[in-house]
């Protein structure tokens, strides 16, 4: 079974300040991790993933991730903050072994920046 | 262009009413699902389209019934919900649907409100 867990229900940052938003993840071999954000009343947006090869994954806006295999951990990072950034961030993960597309979600972490 | 649209954006419906909600995109994907979300939760998976057959049905109430059309449309038809079926309901489409590094692409949602 495959699980991800976002320790943090929420986070607050001024901005300017570095963003780190924390997730873990349990599967049966090697996974396949994803990160998505949500503004108020609108879909999920694909921020980044984490497939194979290095393990510092650049994506949208700004935002990084990542994989730490030993750690078992994905987190999002941004070096600086933007009031824009407050939203709803979800890690998933799919592992290898999946032959079809279920993704297992966090829980999600609330992201706060105040100006 | 990685969109994918949702048609109607609110829809309030009773009880005893028979509804629609359909999703549409251009990008060429032959993979479309169809998510319910509740306030501040991760989404949860209800239907997956592949090559336009269901190939995924994640025991969802008969009063939720799925149609694909094409491999472009997707729609969901809905008829006698309960209260409890209020919810944003998110389409996303993908590559293939064969999971792996496939990401999903979501739509903006129907914000559903049943009387």
């Amino acid at each position: 079974a495959q699980s991800v867990a976002q320790p943090e229900d929420q986070v607050n940052v001024a901005e300017g300040n570095p963003l780190t938003v924390k997730c873990t993840y349990s599967v049966s071999g090697n996974p396949y991790l994803f990160w998505y954000v949500q503004y108020p009343n609108r879909g999920l947006q694909f921020l980044l993933k984490y497939i194979t090869g290095d393990n510092l994954v650049k994506g949208s806006y700004g935002f990084e991730a990542e994989f730490n295999k030993s750690q078992t951990s994905f987190h999002l990072k941004k070096p600086s903050a933007l009031v824009s950034d407050s939203a709803l961030y979800f890690c998933a993960v799919r592992a290898t072994t999946d032959s079809w597309g279920k993704f297992q979600f966090g829980a999600g972490t609330q992201v706060v920046v105040t100006p | 262009d990685t969109e994918v649209t949702q048609t109607p954006k609110h829809l309030v419906m009773g009880m005893t009413n028979k509804k629609s909600l359909k999703c549409e995109q251009h990008m060429g994907h032959r993979a479309m699902y169809w998510y319910k979300q509740k306030a501040k939760k991760p989404p949860e998976l209800m239907f997956v389209y592949s090559y336009e057959k269901l190939s995924i049905n994640e025991s969802v109430p008969s009063r939720f019934s799925p149609e694909c059309p094409n491999s472009s449309l997707l729609n969901l038809h809905l008829h006698a919900l309960q209260p409890e079926d209020s919810a944003l309901y998110l389409c996303a489409s993908s590559q293939e649907g064969g999971g792996g590094g496939e990401t999903q692409y979501f739509g903006p949602g129907t914000r559903l409100l049943v009387l």
